[in-house]
């Protein structure tokens, strides 16, 4: 069974810093895999997508790269802004069309 | 452009009643499915679709059930509501399978007292 976790749970940084978030997973047999923000009370907003035959994907300050031998995918976000507050998720896509999320990080930007 | 649209938002019910999430999107996608949300739990696929007249079980099926008649439509059932059932359920659509982005709806906020 899929597994995906996601370190670390919380983070607090000042403004301006770059940062990464780790995703890990443990079945190398995926289709693609997403990275997702969430506020707080809403849906899940997709930020970048990469399919399983990529090993990153850049749009703006945000760049995800994969690496499925070892299981793992980070996000970096560069040079972070108060508004970047909210919860990441990654999940990976799985076939049957079935997406199994992290529990997620939740991202707290000082200003 | 509506996206996903899912009602209602907010929901209190009683032990052992029913109910019906509705979710509607107008994208064209053939494939939808519903997720729940636990806190420290991520989301968990409960049912999905690839099309209409298609559905098919995920990861937590059970006191669910689900139809696709058409393609922009798909409501999700609670047969008989249980407390376990208290959670935040979400409706999402892609255009591809296995391969799409996925689109989500702003949530449905169910307790079941």
């Amino acid at each position: 069974k899929q597994e995906v976790t996601q370190i670390p749970a919380a983070l607090s940084v000042p403004e301006g810093e770059n940062l990464v978030l780790n995703c890990s997973f443990t079945d190398s047999a995926i289709y693609n895999l997403q990275w997702f923000r969430q506020d707080p009370g809403k849906g899940l907003t997709s930020l970048l997508l990469i399919q399983s035959s990529q090993r990153e994907q850049t749009s703006g300050r945000l760049n995800a790269s994969l690496d499925k031998s070892s299981g793992r995918s980070t996000l970096y976000i560069a040079a972070s802004q108060p508004g970047d507050s909210a919860t990441y998720l990654c999940a990976v896509g799985e076939y049957g069309n079935k997406l199994v999320f992290g529990a997620g990080t939740i991202l707290r930007v000082k200003s | 452009n509506a996206g996903v649209t899912q009602t209602p938002k907010f929901q209190v019910l009683k032990t052992g009643q029913s109910m019906t999430l509705q979710c509607a999107q107008d994208m064209n996608h053939e494939y939808m499915s519903w997720y729940r949300q636990d806190p420290g739990m991520g989301l968990r696929l409960i049912h999905y679709s690839v099309g209409a007249g298609i559905t098919d079980q995920g990861e937590v099926p059970n006191g669910y059930n689900v139809s696709r008649s058409t393609t922009e439509d798909f409501p999700l059932r609670l047969l008989s509501a249980a407390p376990s059932q208290t959670s935040v359920y979400f409706c999402a659509s892609s255009v591809l399978v296995n391969t799409g982005e996925l689109f989500f709806g702003e949530g449905s906020r169910l307790t079941v007292l």
